[in-house]
C-alpha cells in the first residue's frame, strides 16, 4: 500500500487477555517505530527496528510487553496479560534509514475492560 | 525532565487568519532536529515541517513556518492562512544527535478554525 497500515483499528479484550497489534510499513522503509498515545496526552516512544533488529527498546513499559519485525518488513506488537492501563492508541511509523521524516499509521486503539 | 513543552489551552481561530503554536523544548545536545506534526481527528500522524539546529534558515513548507529561535530554545510554528481543514491537534517533536532516531513528543496543542 501507499502508507503505513495498521491492524486491527479497534481492539477491545479483557484484562489478562493477550493481544498483537500488526503494522505494516511502507515498502523500503528500513526503520520502524512503535509509539503509544494515551487519551490526551503525547505520544510516548517504545521501540525502534532498524530492519528486523531493535537498537533501542527502551521505551517498552514493562517485560509484558515485546516487539518482533520479519523479512524487513511486518512488526507485531505483543502485549501479554493486558491491564487497563494499557488502554491506548499504538501507532507505527516507518521511515528511510536515515530519513527525517517518520510516517505514521493510523493506529490500533486498545480498549482493556 | 520533559524534553519538549507545549503549554498553550486549545485555540479558536478565524478562517483565513494566521496562528501560532508555542514550543520550547530541552536539550545539551548540539544536534537535533525539531519537528511540527498534525494530528487530524482521524488519528494519523502527518509531518508537517522540519528544523534542524544547525541549519541558518528558518524553515518553511508552504503555509507553514517554524520560528526558530535557538538561543531562547524555542521552535513556534506558524500557519498563515487558516483554513478549516487545519482542525487538528499539533505536535511539537524533537530528536536529539545524530543516529538517534527516536522523537520525543509534546502533549500537543489543540486548534479550531471558525469559518
Amino acid at each position: 500500500g501507499a502508507g503505513v497500515s495498521q491492524s486491527p483499528s479497534n481492539k477491545v479484550t479483557e484484562k489478562g487477555k493477550d493481544v498483537e497489534l500488526r503494522c505494516d510499513p511502507i515498502s523500503g522503509h528500513t526503520a520502524l517505530y512503535w509509539y503509544r498515545q494515551s487519551l490526551g496526552q503525547g505520544l510516548e516512544f517504545l521501540i525502534y527496528f532498524q530492519g528486523n533488529s531493535a537498537p533501542d527498546k527502551s521505551g517498552l513499559p514493562s517485560d509484558r510487553f515485546s516487539a518482533e519485525r520479519t523479512g524487513g518488513s511486518v512488526s507485531t506488537l505483543t502485549i501479554q496479560r493486558t491491564q487497563q492501563e494499557d488502554s491506548a492508541v499504538y501507532l507505527c511509523a516507518s521511515s528511510l534509514s536515515r530519513g527525517r521524516k517518520l510516517f505514521f499509521g493510523e493506529g490500533s486503539r486498545l480498549t482493556v475492560l | 525532565a520533559q524534553k519538549i513543552t507545549q503549554t498553550q489551552p486549545g485555540m479558536f481561530v478565524q478562517e483565513k487568519e494566521a496562528v501560532t503554536l508555542d514550543c520550547t523544548y530541552d536539550t545539551s545536545d548540539p544536534s537535533y532536529g525539531l519537528f511540527w506534526y498534525k494530528q487530524p481527528s482521524s488519528g494519523e500522524m502527518i509531518f508537517l515541517i522540519y528544523q534542524g539546529s544547525y541549519d541558518q534558515q528558518n524553515a518553511t513548507e508552504g503555509r507553514y513556518s517554524l520560528n526558530f529561535q535557538k538561543a531562547r530554545k524555542s521552535a513556534n510554528l506558524v500557519i498563515s492562512a487558516s483554513q478549516l481543514g487545519d482542525s487538528a491537534m499539533y505536535f511539537c517533536a524533537m530528536r536529539e544527535g545524530r543516529g538517534n532516531n527516536r522523537l520525543a513528543f509534546g502533549k500537543g496543542n489543540q486548534v479550531v478554525v471558525i469559518p
